[in-house]
C-alpha cells in the first residue's frame, strides 16, 4: 500500500493522559499536514511540515499539542494532558510541493 | 463569516438525477479549489480540483468555478446510491502553504 498510513486507527484514553499518533506519508511527498475533524464539521488545519521544518501552526494547536517530523519522513502528533474536548478524528495528509493532498485513514481519539 | 461555506443539507436526489452541490468562499485571493468525498467514519477522498474559471469534467463529475462570484460547485450526473456521502469543499488561500480550508460539508442522499 503506497498511500498515507496512520497509527493507531483508534485510541481511547482517560482525561489527563498523553497520546501520540503517527503518520507515514506517501513516499517522497515533502509536505505533510495534520487536521482535526469533529462530528458534523469539515477538517480543521492544525499544522504542516515541509520536509522536516514545521512551517505553520494553527491557533487551534494549544501548548498541549506538539508535532514533529524529525527526518522529513514520518510525523508524530502528541497531545499532553488530554481533555474531553480533544476527542476527534485526527487526519494526516501529504502532498508534493504545490500538488493535491491525499489523506490517510485517520486516528479516532476518544477521551473519557 | 466563515471562510468556506456550504449548505449542510441533507440534499436528497433520486437515483439517476443530477446532484448540484455549492460552495462559497470569502478570500478573493483563494487559489485552488477541491472537492472531497467522505463516507461516514472514513477519511476524505479527493474527487476533483479546479484552478481556473469555468468547468472541468471528469466522468460523471463536473466542477465549476466562478472567481468573480466566489463560488465553486460540483455536479454529479446520473447519481447513484453509492454517491451518498458528505461532500467537502476546500480551498487554498493566497500564499503558498497549501493548507486546505474546508467547508462543513454537504450530505448527499441518493434514493433508489
Amino acid at each position: 500500500d503506497t498511500g498515507v498510513s496512520q497509527n493507531p486507527r483508534h485510541k481511547i484514553t482517560k482525561r489527563g493522559q498523553n497520546v501520540t499518533f503517527r503518520c507515514d506519508p506517501i513516499s517522497e511527498h515533502n509536505r505533510l499536514y495534520w487536521y482535526r475533524q469533529t462530528l458534523g464539521q469539515g477538517p480543521e488545519f492544525l499544522t504542516y511540515f515541509q520536509n522536516e521544518a514545521q512551517l505553520e501552526k494553527s491557533r487551534l494547536l494549544s501548548d498541549r499539542f506538539s508535532a514533529e517530523r524529525p527526518k522529513g519522513s514520518f510525523s508524530t502528533l502528541e497531545i499532553q494532558r488530554t481533555e474531553q474536548g480533544d476527542s476527534a478524528m485526527y487526519l494526516c495528509a501529504s502532498s508534493a510541493l504545490g500538488e493535491t493532498q491525499y489523506f490517510g485513514p485517520g486516528t479516532r481519539l476518544l477521551v473519557l | 463569516q466563515k471562510e468556506v461555506e456550504q449548505n449542510s443539507g441533507p440534499l436528497s436526489v433520486p437515483e439517476g438525477a443530477i446532484a448540484s452541490l455549492n460552495c462559497t468562499y470569502s478570500d478573493r485571493g483563494s487559489q485552488s479549489f477541491f472537492w472531497y468525498r467522505q463516507y461516514s467514519g472514513k477519511s476524505p477522498e479527493l474527487i476533483m480540483f479546479i484552478y481556473s474559471n469555468g468547468d472541468k469534467e471528469d466522468g460523471r463529475f463536473t466542477a465549476q468555478l466562478n472567481k468573480a462570484s466566489q463560488y465553486v460547485s460540483l455536479l454529479i450526473r446520473d447519481s447513484q446510491p453509492s454517491d451518498s456521502a458528505t461532500y467537502l469543499c476546500a480551498v487554498t488561500l493566497s500564499g503558498n502553504t497549501g493548507k486546505l480550508i474546508f467547508g462543513q460539508g454537504t450530505t448527499l442522499q441518493v434514493k433508489p
